[in-house]
This record gives C-alpha cells, sequence and structure tokens, in this order.
C-alpha cells in the first residue's frame, strides 16, 4: 500500500525558515517524480514544486521561486521542501504527493501539514 | 498559465441525484484534465485522469468526458459519501493548475 507521512509543519514568524519531509512507503521511490502542493486555509490547490524520481530535475511556482528547495534522498524513500524567507501568504497545509507516472499529476498523497507563518 | 474555471462554485443536491461539474480551461489541454475529491480536513483524491479515465478503486458512477476547452464530471446516483469539494486540474502545460473548486453539499 502506497503510503505518505508528511511531517515538519509548525509556527514560524515572517522571514523564518522551515524544512517539511515526506516520508513514502510501499512503492519503489526513486522511479517516481514527487511533489509538494499547498492549500492556503478555505482555498484551493496550488502546485508548488516537483522533482523527477533521480532528483535531477526540479520544477517551482513563481511563487515560491528562489526561496523553497525541493529535494529527495532515495536512499531513506524521503521528500524534502526547504523553505527560506517565509511570507505570510505561505501559510497553508502542504501536501506531498507521488506524481503517476508519465503525467503532471498526482495520484497519491500524504495527510498533509499545516505551516503558520506569523509573527 | 493555463487558468481553469469550474461551474458551479457550489451544488446542493440529494442522495440519488445525478449531478454534473462542469471545468473550462483558458486554452485547449487536449485531454489533459484530471479530477479531485476532498473531503473537509483530508487530503485530495484522484478520481479521473486523461479526461475519463477512472482511477483504480473509484466507484462507476464518477464518470468525466470532455477534450479541448469543455470538460466535464459526472455523478450518476449521489452517495452520502460522495459530498465533498472537487477540483479539476490541468496536466498538459506548467505551470499545473487547479479549479478553484465545486463544493457539493447535501440538499
Amino acid at each position: 500500500e502506497v503510503q505518505l507521512l508528511d511531517s515538519g509543519g509548525g509556527l514560524v514568524q515572517p522571514g523564518g525558515s522551515l524544512r517539511l519531509s515526506c516520508a513514502a512507503s510501499g512503492f519503489t521511490f526513486r522511479t517516481y517524480a514527487m511533489t509538494w502542493v499547498r492549500q492556503a486555509p478555505g482555498k484551493g490547490l496550488e502546485w508548488v514544486s516537483t522533482i523527477t524520481g533521480s532528483g535531477g530535475s526540479t520544477y517551482y511556482a513563481d511563487s515560491v521561486k528562489g526561496r523553497f528547495t525541493i529535494s529527495r534522498d532515495n536512499s531513506n524513500n524521503t521528500l524534502y521542501l526547504q523553505m527560506n524567507t517565509l511570507r505570510a501568504e505561505d501559510t497553508a497545509v502542504y501536501y506531498c504527493a507521488r506524481d503517476r507516472s508519465g503525467g503532471a499529476l498526482s495520484d497519491h498523497w500524504g495527510q498533509g501539514t499545516l505551516v503558520t507563518v506569523s509573527p | 498559465d493555463i487558468q481553469m474555471t469550474q461551474s458551479p462554485s457550489s451544488l446542493s443536491a440529494s442522495v440519488g441525484d445525478r449531478v454534473i461539474i462542469t471545468c473550462r480551461p483558458s486554452q485547449s489541454i487536449n485531454i489533459h484534465l484530471n479530477w479531485y475529491q476532498q473531503k473537509p480536513g483530508k487530503a485530495p483524491k484522484l478520481l479521473i485522469f486523461g479526461a475519463s479515465n477512472l482511477q483504480n478503486g473509484v466507484p462507476s458512477r464518477f464518470s468525466g468526458s470532455g477534450s479541448g476547452t469543455d470538460f466535464t464530471l459526472a455523478i450518476s446516483s449521489l452517495q452520502p459519501e460522495d459530498f465533498a469539494t472537487y477540483y479539476c486540474q490541468q496536466s498538459y502545460s506548467s505551470p499545473r493548475t487547479f479549479g478553484q473548486g465545486t463544493k457539493l453539499e447535501i440538499k
């Protein structure tokens, strides 16, 4: 069974940093691209970042480019999102998700971790 | 970026009803359209990919159709567990973008 366990969220001040993690199990992690999607309170879904299976290519939404870094550890089946220079508008539940092979869509999602950026 | 517009934004219906949700991208996306269901406090769940393909384990009362700039999600006979928010998402070009959501509520 595919399982994705998000962690690392919390309360952080504007300008601060946080690192999210996503522990994967139940599939061959290194063969799947992985994605982070966020959802601000009461709002819709926003794609944040994607990394290929090898980790060789990364992609970012304009809203986080230069501040967030996606990475992965294929030996430990873990996905990361390093978030720097956080802003109030980054407040959201962050979901990690496994991308379906060959497509920019996610077929399995973690439970989400809440990031709150506030003084 | 491709803008995705869903209609209606909210919908009230009864158990057993047939409902249809529409998604219109701002430009043609062939059949690169996916539908997700999200219940309060839970992660989204993939229902349909490639406009009309049912994800494994999704009940057959869900169906999708369309191509280009006009897509629909239909639920043939609403069940209590179907009351949720539904999102369309295009996977045609980067960045992948989502519709604003359609909240399906019990009448």
